[in-house]
């Protein structure tokens, strides 16, 4: 079973950087997934950041694509997020999540961490 | 940021009556490329439907997606509980390559 667990700060400054890490466990980063970072504002739907595949492919939503990055450690099997400039708009709980072997959707998440932008 | 229409934004049932949600793409979409997620208050979203009308495992069989083209739907057969939540739909497609949408909320009426 594909247990997934995001970490980092809680809190972060405009204009500063979010960065977030998922731990993987039951599967390693090597496997045939497509690894994935999703948002949710508070009250507010889902978006989804982007994805990337562990030999570098990446995808990202072209609204975040100028601040994003993605990469991923295969010695620890994690995978992680950098969000630089934020804004109060990037307030979010983030999910990680992964598709599985359910193509083209995500079977497997984390339980999400929330992020909020304050001074 | 762009998101998928779905209707009713709230729909209001009474335990054992039959719920039908809808979801409406933009353009006309690989039956393969359209999900639907429930998710409760405080939790991650949980995969129910991939693939339009595939339930994935574990979810029970009152559960059914259905539909083609730019339109599709979610149907609870007989509602339980605890599946008064939020459900949202998601297309597979190519920029950006997922997209949700808006969200319906099931409330017990």
């Amino acid at each position: 079973q594909v247990q997934l667990q995001e970490s980092g700060p809680g809190l972060v400054k405009p204009s500063g950087t979010l960065s977030l890490t998922c731990t993987v466990s039951g599967d390693s980063i090597t496997s045939d997934n497509w690894w994935s970072w999703i948002r949710q504002a508070p009250g507010e739907g889902l978006e989804w950041i982007g994805e990337m595949y562990h030999r570098g492919s990446t995808n990202y939503n072209p609204s975040l694509e100028s601040r994003v990055t993605f990469s991923i450690d295969r010695s620890t099997n994690q995978f992680s997020l950098k969000l630089n400039s934020v804004t109060a708009a990037d307030t979010a709980i983030y999910y990680c999540a992964a598709t599985g072997g359910y193509s083209y959707s995500y079977y497997y998440w984390g339980q999400g961490t929330l992020v909020t932008v304050s001074s | 940021e762009l998101v998928l229409p779905q209707s009713p934004g709230t729909l209001s049932l009474y335990p054992g009556e039959r719920a039908t949600l809808s979801c409406r793409v933009s353009q006309t979409t690989n039956s393969r490329h359209l999900a639907w997620y429930q998710q409760k208050p405080g939790q991650a979203p949980r995969l129910l439907i991939y693939g339009t009308s595939y339930r994935a495992t574990g979810i029970p069989d009152r559960f059914s997606g259905s539909g083609s083209g730019t339109d599709f739907s979610l149907t609870i057969s007989r509602l339980e509980p605890e599946d008064f939540a939020v459900y949202y739909c998601q297309q597979y497609g190519s920029s950006p390559r997922y997209t949700f949408g808006q969200g319906t909320k099931l409330e017990i009426k």
